[in-house]
């Protein structure tokens, strides 16, 4: 079973407030993975990392950013959360050499 | 084009019924393949590699065709708790630490009484 964590599991917030989305994992997987899921809807890459100080954005383009200054900790940052933020944000790991993804249990995100 | 394509589904069939879902990959070099199970709500969660051999789990049977680019996962006898997002997954040929792991859109299975 994977050791990947992700809090809060759920945030209320009113408009304009900063977040930090936290994902944190104890494998030592160097690469991260943030995806930002609607309900019913496919999962969309918003940001990834392929180890210490290396972030990329992802295929969807977002407002948030990450940073990646410990291999364990890949924080996701809001600057001023607006109601088109509400979602649900799934932080994965993968270990190098394309073995499966794993998930935390992810940050379901509601903007006021 | 997407990367990964999976039929668009949903798959909606009677409790007893053999369904099968199809995915296509649109890179030849592509090194992994896993198909994933998301509940409603939830994370996905690994339901079986695959191989280019195929492998079998139970009632669960996934095959890869490298050569069409093409893999399956066929779910023999559904049963309710069978029913949930079948996502297919690909990893690229990894060689440059900045490839990443391809999710396809994920297929819809409600499986009825």
């Amino acid at each position: 079973e994977a050791d990947i964590y992700q809090t809060p599991r759920y945030l209320v917030i009113g408009t304009g407030k900063k977040i930090t989305l936290e994902c944190s994992q104890t494998m030592g997987h160097d690469k991260m993975y943030w995806y930002q899921q609607d309900p019913g809807m496919e999962l969309h890459l918003i940001h990834y990392s392929y180890g210490v100080n290396s972030t990329e954005k992802g295929d969807l383009s977002s407002e948030s950013t990450v940073s990646r200054i410990r291999t364990e900790h890949f924080p996701l940052t809001l600057e001023s959360a607006r109601p088109s933020h509400t979602s649900q944000y799934l932080c994965a790991t993968q270990r190098q050499g394309g073995t499966e993804a794993f998930f935390g249990q992810g940050t379901r995100l509601t903007v006021v | 084009r997407k990367e990964v394509e999976q039929d668009p589904g949903p798959f909606n069939v009677p409790e007893g019924a053999t369904v099968a879902f199809n995915c296509t990959y649109s890179n030849s070099a592509s090194q992994s393949f896993f198909w994933y199970r998301q509940d409603c709500r939830k994370e996905p969660k690994l339901l079986m590699s695959v191989y280019s051999s195929g492998n079998e789990d139970g009632r669960f049977t996934a095959q890869l065709n490298r050569a069409s680019q093409y893999i399956s996962l066929l779910i023999r006898d559904s049963k309710l708790s069978d029913s949930a997002t079948y996502l297919c997954v690909v990893t690229p040929p990894m060689k440059t630490s900045y490839d990443k792991v391809i999710f396809g859109p994920g297929t819809s299975l409600s499986v009825i009484p």
